[in-house]
């Protein structure tokens, strides 16, 4: 069984503070992604990573970075958390074209 | 730009009746595309894929798909629905030059009344 694991399901934290989301995978797939799904707006990209140290920005980049350091594991940081900040986020897995696999997705809360 | 168009957001339908949910892309050459299937509360599951040759195709849960090129088309259907397909439904389109960047939908959100 593919596992994607995210380090947190719950996670609350205050406007201004630096927060790291953290997503390792066992299945030695490149590429790797992370979205953030909100009602109604789906699942956006916010930067997806085809190889180690390589990172490409996605649709709403804007407030996050990313770091892959080993091909396991991609992390997503919020340099300064705030409000509008506040939701799911899923990390994925994806080999070449086939399927992407999901974590089971971090539920952040900035207050 | 990659872009995914769902273009309704709820649906409602009858117990047996057939579904069609629609999924238009914005793409400069051939994509592959999924569906995925989110029940309230759980993560996404793949329905189908296509990536070349036969443009119908049949996934799980008895639902198929099929790629119109012509008109960007990658429409989901199944012909009875049952009260537990109610459920949100995500398309999803990538492409190998962009890096297989994978982008998706907004989603459908489907009710089924009995």
């Amino acid at each position: 069984d593919v596992k994607v694991t995210q380090s947190s399901r719950y996670l609350v934290k205050r406007t201004g503070e630096k927060v790291f989301l953290e997503c390792v995978q066992d299945m030695d797939h490149e590429n790797m992604f992370w979205y953030r799904q909100d009602p109604g707006l789906g699942l956006r990209l916010i930067y997806f990573s085809y190889d180690v140290k390589m990172k490409e920005k996605g649709d709403i980049p804007e407030g996050y970075s990313v770091s892959r350091e080993k091909k396991e594991r991609f992390s997503l940081i919020l340099e300064s958390a705030s409000t509008n900040q506040t939701s799911m986020y899923l990390c994925a897995i994806a080999k070449g074209r086939a399927e992407a696999f999901f974590g089971q997705g971090t539920r952040l809360t900035v207050v | 730009a990659q872009s995914v168009t769902q273009p309704d957001i709820h649906i409602t339908v009858s117990e047996g009746a057939s579904l069609e949910l629609r999924c238009n892309y914005s793409y400069g050459a051939t994509p592959y595309l999924f569906w995925y299937v989110q029940s309230p509360g759980q993560g996404l599951q793949l329905l189908l894929k296509y990536f070349s040759g036969d443009t119908l195709v049949q996934g799980i849960k008895g639902f198929e798909a099929e790629f119109k090129r012509s008109q960007s088309s990658f429409n989901l259907r199944k012909p009875s629905v049952h009260w537990s397909d109610a459920a949100e439904y995500f398309c999803a389109v990538g492409a190998l030059e962009y890096g297989n960047k994978l982008v998706f939908g907004a989603g459908t959100i489907l009710r089924v009344k009995s």
